[in-house]
């Protein structure tokens, strides 16, 4: 099993460009989450997916979309990259649906917005 | 809100050594509590958890306590290995709202040779 994958590993943008940051999971899992995590500020929600077919937003979800694409993947679009949004990006996913006992995190993501 | 407090933010120890890192948490009604280790450059691999109906737990050279009525849980690390080095995060999960985590702000902790 290779758990929870992230693409990709490093990500530079300029202002106003957009992207999609890839997850997925090989776990049967169905609740699914994005988190940010900047220095000092530990780990934020952004948004999660409590199970295939839903999206709910978390603490900061401004300047970001996400796509529960099936029961494996959750991907998060930036449309219009600001500098602001310069961190490391985690997925995540947790057994049951709506329920982040036992969460287990991907690699994460390093983007870079100039 | 929701708040979960974390110390000390950075630890030093000598290997060999135990390492405490302690964390508060707000919602009385929190009932789920893991710890996560963060190697650099990697993402948190869940270490251990423990659940409110239990105090303590431990896991060969880590453990965890809870302790409801003060509202505060901590990770115990004994005979401390290099390998140990990380940053470590508590959190902890409300009873009415588990589709959120609430996590602390990080423990550096280095483990000397």
């Amino acid at each position: 099993n290779a758990g929870v994958t992230q693409t990709p590993k490093f990500q530079v943008l300029k202002t106003g460009q957009s992207m999609t940051l890839q997850c997925a999971q090989d776990m049967n899992h169905n609740s699914m989450y994005w988190y940010r995590q900047d220095p000092g500020m530990g780990l934020r929600l952004i948004y999660y997916s409590a199970s295939e077919g839903t999206t709910d937003k978390g603490e900061v979800p401004n300047g970001y979309n996400v796509s529960r694409l099936n029961k494996r993947e959750f991907s998060l679009r930036l449309e219009s990259a600001a500098p602001s949004q310069t961190s490391v990006y985690f997925c995540a996913s947790s057994p049951l649906p709506g329920d982040t006992d036992t969460q287990y995190f991907g690699p994460g993501t390093r983007l870079t917005v100039l | 809100g929701e708040n979960v407090e974390q110390h000390p933010s950075t630890l030093s120890v000598q290997e060999g050594d135990s390492a405490v890192i302690k964390c508060t948490y707000s919602d009385s009604a929190s009932n789920y509590f893991p710890w996560y280790k963060q190697e650099l450059g990697k993402g948190p691999q869940l270490i251990i958890d423990i659940r409110s109906n239990v105090g303590e737990k431990k896991d060969q050279r880590i453990a965890v306590t809870l302790n409801k009525t003060a509202k505060h849980f901590s990770l115990h690390i004994t005979e401390t290995q290099p390998e140990d080095s990380a940053v470590y995060f508590c959190a902890a999960r409300p009873l009415y709202n588990t589709d959120k985590l609430i996590f602390g702000t990080g423990t550096r902790l280095q483990v000397f040779p």
